[in-house]
């Protein structure tokens, strides 16, 4: 089966410790994506990469840290110096074709919380 | 700055009836609009979209509709049903990946 696979589904980490949170893909898409959701607001775009060694930052990329190792492997790290971790984390991917994309396609989410 | 917005939080209609979910937009460079069905504790998925050179585009019971003059689109569920009771969120792109914008989602809730 093609997809996206987030883990862990839950993750509890204590203040101050920084935490790589797993997104994987086997659709072959070129371009993945790091968003975060928080209540009652939209999804807000951490990072994203277009090919392997190559990423950008979003909206919200401070205290934030990612790679592009392996097409198919876009790891996050919450650092320390991410002043309000807790949320809820969704990996996506989609095709990537000149400056054009297509629809994304979500990971199941990681719900990160930090005390 | 919210870029997509999703003024109703919460939708409640009956099953077999019309469900009608609502986004307003600002920035005039977009020009692909989706939206996008979330379940607890699911990543949301793809529904539908339509370019900004249509003003209409349908797939089975779902239509979305763009009125790009008034910088609106909403989507039409008929019949709704209750599985379609979950969360949608609105996006929108000029076409390159970091200026995908969702709304904050509408709750749907389709009672039998």
């Amino acid at each position: 089966d093609g997809g996206i696979t987030q883990s862990p589904k839950y993750l509890f980490r204590k203040e101050g410790q920084n935490v790589t949170l797993s997104c994987e893909q086997n659709l072959n898409h070129d371009a993945m994506y790091w968003y975060r959701q928080d209540p009652g607001q939209g999804l807000r775009l951490i990072y994203y990469s277009q090919i392997v060694n190559d990423f950008q930052k979003g909206d919200i990329a401070e205290g934030y840290s990612v790679s592009r190792e392996k097409k198919e492997s876009f790891p996050l790290t919450v650092t320390s110096a991410q002043k309000n971790p807790t949320a809820f984390y969704l990996c996506a991917s989609s095709q990537w074709i000149g400056t054009a994309t297509y629809e994304q396609y979500f990971g199941p989410g990681t719900r990160l919380t930090v005390t | 700055d919210q870029q997509v917005k999703q003024n109703s939080p919460s939708l409640s209609v009956q099953e077999g009836r019309i469900s009608i979910l609502n986004c307003d937009y600002t920035n005039s460079m977009f020009d692909y609009f989706l939206w996008y069905k979330k379940y607890p504790a699911e990543g949301p998925t793809f529904l539908i979209s339509i370019s900004s050179i249509k003003d209409k585009n349908e797939d089975g019971r779902f239509t979305v509709f763009l009125n790009k003059s008034a910088k609106h689109l909403s989507l039409h569920i008929v019949p709704s049903q209750p599985g379609d009771s979950a969360v949608y969120f609105c996006a929108a792109s000029n076409g390159e990946g970091n200026d995908m914008r969702f709304g904050a989602g509408t709750r749907l809730t389709v009672k039998p």
